[in-house]
């Protein structure tokens, strides 16, 4: 079975630009949550989505925004990206339904430069 | 909030040694408990988990026990090697509504032969 993907694995920005990145979720699963990693803020909860409906959304601000297909593939937008946004985006996927105790399976991320 | 604390690392042992890595909780409801390792380069890998108070989870020589009542869930291994050496984290997920998992600060364990 394959595992979760993630979409570019690298990528280099400018200031003011906007990106996307992609997740395609371990097949069956409908849950897929995005996590951004720094060394200085640790693994923050961006939002999550199931059955292509946002379910639950951390605290960042509007400039970052997802959306999930009905495949379960998913895709975050980052727009007017700023130095700080530069970090590793993960993403992780769940079977359907679950309750909070099922494991989370993630993708080996992308790594965002902001220059 | 929910949230998690962990020991600062990095932690530096010898290859045969005995590890802990302690981690605390704070969270309303009945959270289930992870830990997390990330090798360099990699993704998160799940370790172990528990859901319920007193459950052990365990894998690879690796446990942990759920302890509700010192809202503690520290890591633990009789003999780490240098494959070992990575990232470790402690995260817990909350009930229903509640299912983003919220991490500790990662503890960075280094083995030497």
């Amino acid at each position: 079975k394959a595992g979760v993907t993630q979409t570019p694995r690298y990528l280099i920005k400018t200031r003011g630009q906007q990106v996307t990145l992609s997740c395609s979720p371990i097949s069956g699963h409908r849950s897929v949550s995005w996590y951004q990693q720094t060394p200085g803020q640790g693994l923050q909860f961006l939002f999550e989505y199931f059955s292509e409906t946002q379910r639950n959304k951390g605290n960042f601000p509007g400039r970052f925004s997802g959306r999930q297909f009905s495949n379960s593939r998913s895709e975050m937008n980052v727009s007017t990206l700023e130095l700080g946004d530069s970090a590793l985006y993960l993403c992780a996927s769940r079977p359907a339904g679950g309750q909070g105790e099922t494991e989370a399976f993630f993708g080996q991320g992308t790594r965002l430069t902001v220059v | 909030g929910d949230s998690v604390t962990q020991m600062e690392g990095p932690v530096t042992l010898s290859e045969e040694a005995f590890l802990t890595i302690n981690c605390t909780y704070t969270a309303t409801g009945y959270p289930s408990l992870f830990w997390y390792v990330q090798y360099p380069g990699e993704g998160l890998q799940l370790l172990l988990k528990a859901t319920k108070a007193d459950d052990k989870g365990s894998n690879k020589g690796f446990e942990a026990t759920y302890r509700k009542e010192t809202t503690s869930f520290h890591l633990e291994k009789g003999s780490v090697q240098v494959s070992d050496s990575a990232v470790y984290f402690c995260a817990l997920s909350g009930d229903t509504g509640r299912r983003a998992l919220t991490f500790g600060s990662g503890t960075r364990l280094q083995v030497q032969p």
